[in-house]
């Protein structure tokens, strides 16, 4: 079946530095992939998507890729901000239902 | 044009006592998902509503848990003599299904349940 597998957390970052969290995924056919993003004590948010093979979202700074050929979905951010503290949720949707990473828990240090 | 509504936000109950946990989505959404969230963990998917088609009950952990919704609006998750493994925060998301893979899923800000 589908499955997501994100890179484990938590991480801590300075303000300013560059973040990649890693993503990849295992599906049958043509998925399309999100990063969702859940700020403390508030609910998820769709971050960016992507929805076929080289396609890049983007939003807030942030940027992923949709790479078939590594089944990958990288999240990246150049510089990030303090309030950039969340955890960040990758998926998957294949005919129906979201699969979703374990989250990784990114904190950002002034 | 509110968002995905979920209530009780907070909900405390004694073990083996039934919960009913309410999902309002955002109108003009037919698609209906509930998922659960354990401390520290990601989301686990529970069940999907689709219009009037028969729902994928296939996240369900045990046949305590069932869930109802009423035409293409409210879903109801119910949660029968709950145990302390059942306390999680419980999510309900909708979404479109114009392009249907395409759109992503709406989230409410779930509901927190704690088993006592």
């Amino acid at each position: 079946g589908n499955s997501v597998t994100q890179m484990e957390g938590p991480v801590t970052l300075s303000e300013e530095a560059f973040l990649t969290i890693n993503c990849t995924y295992t599906a049958t056919g043509y998925p399309s992939l999100f990063w969702y993003v859940q700020y403390p004590g508030e609910g998820l948010q769709l971050l960016l998507k992507a929805t076929k093979a080289d396609d890049k979202g983007s939003n807030k700074g942030f940027e992923a890729t949709y790479r078939k050929e590594t089944t990958s979905f990288h999240l990246e951010k150049g510089s990030v901000q303090v309030s950039d503290s969340a955890v960040y949720f990758c998926a998957l949707r294949g005919a129906q239902k979201l699969v979703f990473g374990q989250g990784t828990r990114l904190t950002i240090n002034p | 044009g509110a968002g995905v509504s979920q209530s009780p936000s907070n909900k405390v109950t004694e073990k083996g006592k039934d919960v009913e946990l309410r999902c309002d989505p955002i109108s003009g959404h037919t698609a209906l998902y509930w998922y659960r969230q354990r401390l520290g963990q990601g989301l686990e998917f529970l069940i999907y509503f689709q219009g009037n088609s028969a729902p994928d009950k296939s996240g369900l952990p045990s046949d305590r848990f069932s869930a109802e919704r009423t035409g293409e609006s409210v879903s109801t998750l119910t949660i029968q003599r709950t145990q302390q493994e059942d306390s999680a925060v419980y999510l309900c998301a909708s979404s479109s299904t114009r392009g249907f893979r395409n759109q992503p899923q709406h989230f409410g800000d779930g509901t927190r349940l704690s088993i006592l």
